[in-house]
């Protein structure tokens, strides 16, 4: 099925440390959203995104929707252990219906 | 309801047998989603509904997969004559009208054995 490219794949850092992810598309998106995914769970929404080049945070979270409209990142500062999941991107292609495609996820692994 | 049910939340069945997953959306909710997620594995887009607008039915993998949503609440998701490839996890999502957050329940996981 359609999914976006999402980068990492996998990230295993310390404590304390600052993650970034992004997302990549050679389509065009009206919207960009950020979730995560704990295991066994169904992913939950961190970050909306609606217009070019809008940053957005939410608490240590951050993210922003690219200026081409093909890209988005999520930054996580200062990390702590129950950061750790899966994230994906997610994006809602311009010019179609409201259908998500998402991307296919940055497993984050964090250390005590 | 406070979220997005579904049910069952595991189901394990028989390779050839048909299976049937329900979503209740949050109320109020007119766009429903049904997604696949195996192990390891990003979401794969399968369906979409919008109101009474005919379903995008773009990334149903095979005609053994059908989706049925009545009115702006309960879909069922239905898998006939299941493969072992078809074990994963289905999850739903809803999301109010002309707002793209999509809410998610915590996924039907289908074992076919």
């Amino acid at each position: 099925g359609q999914q976006l490219n999402q980068s990492p794949q996998s990230m295993f850092i310390q404590e304390g440390e600052d993650v970034s992810m992004n997302c990549t598309s050679s389509s065009i998106f009206n919207t960009w959203l950020w979730y995560k995914q704990d295991p066994g769970e169904g992913p939950v929404l961190l970050i909306a995104l609606y217009k070019a080049g809008e940053l957005t945070s939410n608490g240590r979270l951050t993210a922003q929707f690219g200026i081409t409209r093909k890209d988005s990142f999520l930054n996580i500062s200062a990390s702590i252990p129950s950061d750790v999941g899966i994230y994906f991107c997610a994006g809602q292609l311009r010019g179609a219906t409201n259908k998500l495609i998402f991307g296919t996820g940055t497993l984050l692994a964090v250390q005590p | 309801g406070a979220g997005v049910s579904q049910s069952p939340s595991n189901k394990v069945t028989e390779k050839g047998k048909d299976v049937e997953l329900r979503c209740d959306p949050i109320s109020g909710h007119t766009a429903l989603y049904w997604y696949r997620q195996r192990l390891g594995q990003g979401l794969e887009f399968l369906i979409y509904f919008q109101g009474n607008s005919a379903p995008d039915k773009s990334g149903l993998p095979s005609d053994r997969f059908s989706a049925e949503r009545t009115g702006e609440s309960v879909s069922t998701l239905t898998i006939q004559r299941t493969q072992q490839e078809d074990s994963a996890v289905y999850l739903c999502a809803s999301s109010a009208q002309g707002d793209t957050e999509a809410f998610f329940g915590q996924g039907t996981r289908l074992t076919v054995v």
